[in-house]
């Protein structure tokens, strides 16, 4: 069965510090994908990464990136620079393919990050 | 372009009343989604929907029904609310397979009394 694990309840950072949130993830398939999604106050969720389990190579958008590691079975999460405006809770989430398609997405219980100014 | 739409926002209901959350997307995707968030737990998916007709549960089913008539309607139904349903209920979209971008509405958060 698949799993996200976000180790990470809680970070507080002050602002302009880098930092990583972990997600490890646990899944039987060799076919699947990974998400990032992001929940600022406001409570909406925002898409940020999808990653196809073929793909390793790491990405780089604006201050955020993205480290997937298939030996670990992780996909972390760093943001350059933090800032106020990057509080938020940041969810991983996976989903597999088996023969049906696709399973819907399951997410990790979330990292709530706080950037302090 | 109204996205995902989630009606009502707020809803306080007594246990055992029934209610019907209901969402909509204008996007023709063919796969929606119901999830709930609760404190630490993250979000949990009540039932999912590939297509018109078709109807599955997700890993906390009890308690809710819902179809699938239309592409674009997608409604949860509580048959008799109890208080371990409070919670904020998200519905989303994806427009062919689970792994393409999950599109979410702005969530109902649901006060059982």
């Amino acid at each position: 069965a698949q799993k996200v694990t976000q180790a990470q309840t809680e970070i507080s950072v002050v602002e302009k510090e880098d930092v990583t949130l972990d997600c490890v993830y646990e899944t039987r398939d060799t076919t699947y994908y990974l998400f990032w999604y992001k929940q600022p106050p406001s409570g909406e969720l925002v898409f940020l990464i999808r990653r196809n389990s073929f793909d390793e190579q790491n990405e780089i958008s604006g201050r955020y990136s993205w480290n997937f590691q298939k030996s670990t079975s992780s996909f972390n999460f760093t943001i350059t620079a933090s800032q106020v405006v990057d509080s938020a809770v940041y969810f991983c989430a996976l989903s597999e393919v088996d023969n049906s398609g696709n399973t819907p997405l399951v997410f990790g219980k979330g990292t709530r990050l706080s950037v302090i100014a | 372009n109204a996205g995902v739409t989630q009606t009502p926002k707020f809803q306080v209901l007594k246990t055992g009343q029934s209610m019907t959350l209901q969402c909509a997307q204008d996007m023709n995707h063919e796969y929606m989604s119901w999830y709930r968030q609760d404190p630490g737990m993250g979000l949990r998916l009540i039932h999912y929907s590939v297509g018109a007709g078709i109807t599955d549960q997700g890993e906390v089913p009890n308690g809710y029904n819902v179809s699938r008539s239309t592409t674009e309607d997608f409604p949860l139904r509580l048959l008799s609310a109890a208080p371990s349903q409070t919670s904020v209920y998200f519905c989303a979209s994806s427009l062919h397979q689970m792994n393409t971008e999950a599109f979410f509405g702005q969530g109902t958060r649901l006060t059982v009394v």
